[in-house]
């Protein structure tokens, strides 16, 4: 049952600490999301990915964040210096293409 | 961007109920697809439904792109079909193809 993976589960981290979060694509999607989950905002996509290459990054704050992804099979989404304000739930999504999005279970992150 | 508005916001059913969930949209897509979130926070995708009709099991969905609008039906609820159900959508080729808008959600409580 190929499933889209992420690690940590949850993070608890203090202010001004770095954060990375990983996401393990299923083998063979060729598309990688990441997406910002809050209560105000709703789900909101920070990034995603093409063959590797990123093509929308529109979402993100560029002076604190940035997504990689060094092979095929991982990417990673980092956030340095981490504020309270990115206290939320970021998921990661793997497909072919523009066809159906399939979701991790999710980096829960809180920032004291 | 596309604006995506769902209804009802919240919806409370007995179990065996039938229900309909809404989603509108204002500019054309080529890419439509309807999410379940249940309360463990893991987000399953149900349909991937740009436009027609697709049934699975006690669930189907219809879209008519051409008013810009999908409903979700859900049939013979049952507890385990609580939570929160997205609608998703995107437009675009290139660079944003698969690039997905989602809506707010439609919180479902099906009670005993």
């Amino acid at each position: 049952d190929a499933r889209v993976t992420q690690t940590p589960r949850h993070k608890v981290t203090e202010m001004g600490q770095e954060v990375t979060m990983r996401c393990q694509p299923i083998l063979g999607h060729n598309t990688v999301f990441w997406y910002r989950q809050t209560m105000m905002q709703g789900l909101e996509l920070l990034a995603y990915f093409r063959n590797r290459a990123p093509l929308d990054d529109s979402g993100m704050p560029k002076d604190r964040f940035s997504a990689e992804m060094p092979d095929a099979t991982l990417a990673t989404l980092k956030i340095q210096p981490s504020e309270p304000r990115d206290s939320a739930v970021y998921f990661c999504a793997s497909g072919l293409g523009g066809g159906t999005q399939y979701f991790g279970p999710g980096t829960r992150l809180t920032v004291l | 961007g596309i604006q995506v508005e769902q209804s009802p916001p919240d919806l409370i059913l007995q179990e065996g109920a039938n229900s309909t969930l809404r989603c509108n949209f204002s500019d054309s897509v080529n890419n439509l697809q309807w999410f379940h979130q249940n309360p463990w926070g893991q987000l399953i995708n149900l349909f991937y439904i740009p436009s027609g009709t697709k049934q699975n099991g006690r669930l189907s969905a219809t879209t008519v792109a051409t008013e810009r609008y999908s409903l979700l039906y859900i049939s013979s609820s049952q507890t385990t079909d609580s939570g929160v159900y997205f609608c998703a959508v995107g437009k675009g080729g290139g660079t944003s193809y698969g690039k997905l808008t989602f809506g707010q959600g439609t919180i479902l409580t099906v009670h005993p």
